[in-house]
């Protein structure tokens, strides 16, 4: 039983294409988020949302647009792919946005060439 | 601005010695910590999440406490078996930041038979 997925796992594009990863979890959990592991493996949060709506828009390039079709899924959307895009990204669920553990899913590792 | 800093940044260690890994936070209003490990090319796995109103987590092998007037935390691990071998990641929540992680860059630990 996967409680947080991701697709694909690995991704490899040239640059200047649009890419999507998506993410599904099956925790019942109200919150979801998006996070980046760049080249010296730091962590940091990119988007969250809240039952379907964002509630954290941390700065990042316009290019990437996430998506909420319901609060199980939580996808992003990269347009106009660049090198320093080559990154880890990871998805992550909790209960309530502020309260409770988050789990993450396993990754997707995004290679622009 | 959250900062959070993990010392050492690489630990070696015979199989069967206890060990202690270090995090400091600067968030005064810190609401969660949560120590997570991270094994190579694999997403994140939590170990244990510390509210603010606690001093400290058990789980296992694995001890986990938090000192907010010094903005620090500390995870204790016993017998340490190479299985333990990993990143581990120390990640504190604010208490306005609506589900926001702040991370370390993590303690690489060995442990050798």
């Amino acid at each position: 039983d996967t409680a947080v997925s991701q697709t694909p796992k690995y991704l490899v594009t040239q640059m200047g294409n649009d890419k999507s990863i998506k993410c599904e979890q099956n925790l019942g959990h109200d919150t979801m988020y998006w996070y980046k592991q760049d080249s010296k493996k730091f962590l940091k949060i990119m988007f969250s949302y809240n039952n379907k709506e964002l509630i954290i828009n941390e700065t990042v390039p316009n290019r990437f647009s996430p998506k909420s079709p319901d609060k199980a899924h939580l996808n992003l959307h990269i347009n106009s792919l660049e090198l320093g895009d080559s990154a880890v990204y990871f998805c992550a669920s909790s209960q309530v946005a502020g309260q409770g553990e988050q789990y993450f899913g396993p990754g997707t590792r995004l290679t622009v060439t | 601005k959250q900062e959070v800093t993990q010392i050492p940044a690489a630990l070696s260690v015979p199989e069967g010695e206890n060990l202690v890994l270090n995090c400091s936070f600067t968030d005064s209003a810190i609401y969660n910590l949560q120590w997570f490990r991270q094994d190579p090319g694999k997403g994140l796995t939590s170990l244990l999440l510390i509210q603010s109103s606690q001093r400290e987590q058990t789980s296992g092998r694995l001890n986990a406490s938090l000192d907010k007037s010094s903005g620090r935390s500390t995870l204790y691990i016993a017998a340490s078996q190479p299985g333990d071998s990993a990143t581990y990641l120390c990640a504190e929540e604010g208490g306005t930041s609506y589900g926001k992680l702040t991370f370390g860059q993590g303690t690489i630990l060995t442990v050798h038979p």
